[in-house]
């Protein structure tokens, strides 16, 4: 099984100041690799995927980076409706499918 | 608009089964592989599931090998969860998606809450 690491737990920021997520891979997913947020009390929606490519819809502040083991979202400049929680998944081990823990990126 | 909708939630006895369905609306149904994950009260992501589009390739997590099946209608464009000898451990919100999103999950039902508890 690949296991998805994810750094740091909390993130703690301010509105307008940038975000950076970080995802390790236990081994290379290639760039089967995607991002997703969630809201309390909501679904998760899909940001990134292939490592790199916006989901429609997703505003371009989003940013994603990375291929093989190590992997980052950013997140350019924070809007109010941007705190929540993120999860990393790969699919390189089809069918296989694993997420990381989730990093909260939450108001300081 | 692409829509999921799950329901078949509830509180169940542990040993007990429930069936989870989940309706799509919005695309062609056919086309996609669609897959369940559920998530524990206050917990991650836990992919459950994966059924191919035609239905005739299925997977599980090894966490429900043996005690869930996976199944869909394409008539009437709806996805199904049969959860059998069920433990306290599976207590979760169950999500159904697709693989409309260049075979990612994308997009995600509103979720059902199962609760395995006596």
């Amino acid at each position: 099984e690949i296991v998805l690491t994810q750094s740091p737990a909390t993130l703690s920021l301010s509105p307008g100041e940038r975000a950076t997520l970080s995802c390790r891979a236990s081994q290379s997913v290639s760039s089967y690799l995607a991002w997703y947020q969630q809201k309390p009390g909501q679904a998760p929606r899909l940001l990134i995927y292939d490592a790199s490519n916006r989901a429609t819809g997703i505003p371009a502040r989003f940013s994603g980076s990375g291929s093989g083991t190590d992997f980052t979202l950013t997140i350019s400049s924070l809007e109010p409706e941007d705190f929540a929680v993120y999860y990393c998944q790969q699919r390189s081990n089809w069918p296989q499918f694993t997420f990381g823990p989730g990093t909260k990126v939450d108001i300081k | 608009q692409v829509q999921l909708v799950e329901s078949g939630g509830g509180l169940v006895k542990p040993g007990g089964s429930l069936r989870l369905s989940c309706a799509a609306s919005g695309f062609t149904f056919s086309d996609y592989y669609m897959s369940w994950i559920r998530q524990a009260p206050g917990k991650g992501l836990e992919w459950v599931s994966y059924i191919s589009s035609s239905g005739s390739t299925i997977y599980y997590a090894d966490s429900v090998k043996g005690r869930f099946t996976i199944s869909r209608d394409n008539a009437k464009n709806s996805l199904y969860l049969q959860m059998n000898s069920l433990r306290a451990e599976d207590t979760a919100v169950y999500y159904c998606a697709s693989g409309i999103a260049d075979n990612w999950f994308d997009p995600w039902g509103q979720g059902t809450l199962v609760t395995v508890s006596s």
